[in-house]
């Protein structure tokens, strides 16, 4: 049973670039969440989503950033128009409905220039 | 903010229990107790939860105290690949977010 995928693993931008970050859960998760950890720091609550729902975005900020996790195919989580503060690494977590532990993907390392 | 504290750092040598610490004291009665270690900048790995009972899996032991004010996530025999920086969690809310600390950074020496 293969764990949470992220892709890519590793992101270089320039400034005023978009990032799309890609989670694929856990078979049989249907529930994602995405946080965010910059250096020296622990992981930051971003935003949990459902299949087709946004159920808590209240880590995301109000601007620039967006998640969807659509009926088919990967959580995304997209970055427009990125700033050098956005450099961070992006892990996501997935968990089935009724289970409580969320696993955790490899990460996106994200380098803005 | 992180509702738990851990010390900042740890040693340990390899081959010895490590035990390593975790104050939780606002805890309420339905959150549960959450241990993740992180090597290396890789993506954080779930080692074991608790509500009220001590807990034992293949990775580690937990123990919680009878006030839940508290808790010890224990490595019985400690290696190398153990050095990473364990997290203590208390799982907050309907929706299950994680809140983060900075978690005890633990090095295995040789």
């Amino acid at each position: 049973n293969a764990g949470v995928m992220q892709n890519p693993r590793h992101l270089v931008r320039r400034r005023g670039q978009e990032a799309r970050l890609r989670c694929s859960p856990m078979k049989g998760h249907s529930h994602v969440y995405w946080y965010r950890q910059l250096p020296e720091e622990g992981l930051k609550f971003m935003v949990y989503l459902q299949k087709e729902n946004i159920i808590d975005e209240s880590g995301m900020p109000k601007e620039r950033f967006s998640a969807e996790f659509p009926k088919e195919g990967p959580s995304i989580l997209r970055i427009q128009q990125v700033v050098r503060g956005d450099s961070a690494a992006y892990f996501c977590a997935s968990f089935r409905g009724q289970q409580e532990t969320q696993y955790f993907g490899p990460g996106t390392r994200l380098l803005v220039l | 903010d992180a509702k738990t504290t851990q010390p900042t750092s740890m040693d340990c040598a390899e081959g010895r229990a490590a035990n390593l610490p975790c104050n939780h004291s606002t805890i309420s009665g339905n959150e549960y107790v959450y241990w993740y270690r992180q090597i290396h900048s890789q993506g954080p790995q779930y080692i074991i939860h608790g509500l009220k009972n001590n807990e034992t899996n293949e990775m580690a032991s937990l123990i919680i105290t009878e006030d839940r004010k508290s808790s010890t996530l224990i490595l019985p025999h400690a290696t190398l690949r153990d050095t990473a920086v364990y997290y203590c969690i208390v799982r907050t809310g309907n929706n299950r977010k994680l809140i983060w600390g900075l978690g005890t950074s633990l090095a295995v020496n040789p």
